[in-house]
């Protein structure tokens, strides 16, 4: 059973500049949840979609968006980048929600310039 | 809000020696308490949970025990190996928030042989 498929792996972009990250989740699993991670904020919620509805949202400015798809994929984006933003984007998976039981992609990293 | 504070790392331990990790918790209802593990290169995985008061979690020879009284999940082995070697990270899930987790900031383990 493939895992968590996140595209691109690595990317850099300039501030100003927007970014989408694409996330692949386990076939069946209806839940998807994307979180940031950094070294000094460590692993940070950013938002939970459940079969294309956005279930939850994280303290993150509106800079930041996702969507989900029909067939459950999910795709994050972050529009006029800042400094700051750059992390380790870690999308994770699950059959349903509730039940925090998730499985984690090997993540996106971004770097902003 | 909620938080989720674990002991500092890196912890450096010989191999078979006794493993204990803290993790203490804030939360404002009766959360389920995860260890997640992430092991150099790979993604974070699931190590174990507990969903109500006195419940212990265990797997791969780790355990963690829920207290309610003392708001804690404190992770234990008896006998590390090199192979545990490894970033490990406590959280929390309140009930009805989904799969939206509070993340501790993660304590690195190294174990020598």
């Amino acid at each position: 059973k493939a895992g968590v498929t996140q595209t691109p792996r690595y990317l850099i972009k300039t501030r100003g500049q927007q970014v989408t990250l694409s996330c692949s989740p386990i076939s069946g699993h209806r839940s998807v949840s994307w979180y940031q991670q950094t070294p000094g904020q460590g692993l940070q919620f950013l938002f939970e979609y459940f079969s294309e509805t956005q279930r939850n949202k994280g303290n993150f400015p509106g800079r930041f968006s996702g969507r989900q798809f029909s067939n459950s994929r999910s795709e994050m984006n972050v529009s006029t980048l800042e400094l700051g933003d750059s992390a380790l984007y870690l999308c994770a998976s699950s059959s349903q929600t509730n039940t925090g039981e998730l499985f984690f992609g090997e993540g996106s990293r971004l770097t902003v310039l | 809000g909620d938080s989720v504070t674990q002991m500092e790392g890196p912890v450096t331990l010989s191999e078979e020696a006794f493993l204990t990790i803290n993790c203490t918790y804030t939360a404002t209802g009766y959360p389920s308490l995860f260890w997640y593990v992430q092991y150099p290169g790979e993604g974070l995985q699931l190590l174990l949970k507990a969903t109500k008061a006195d419940d212990k979690g265990s797997n791969k020879g780790f355990e963690a025990t829920y207290r309610k009284e003392t708001t804690s999940f404190h992770l234990e082995k008896g006998s590390v190996q090199v192979s545990d070697s490894a970033v490990y990270f406590c959280a929390l899930s309140e009930s009805n928030a989904g799969n939206m987790l509070t993340f501790g900031g993660g304590t690195r383990l190294m174990v020598k042989p």
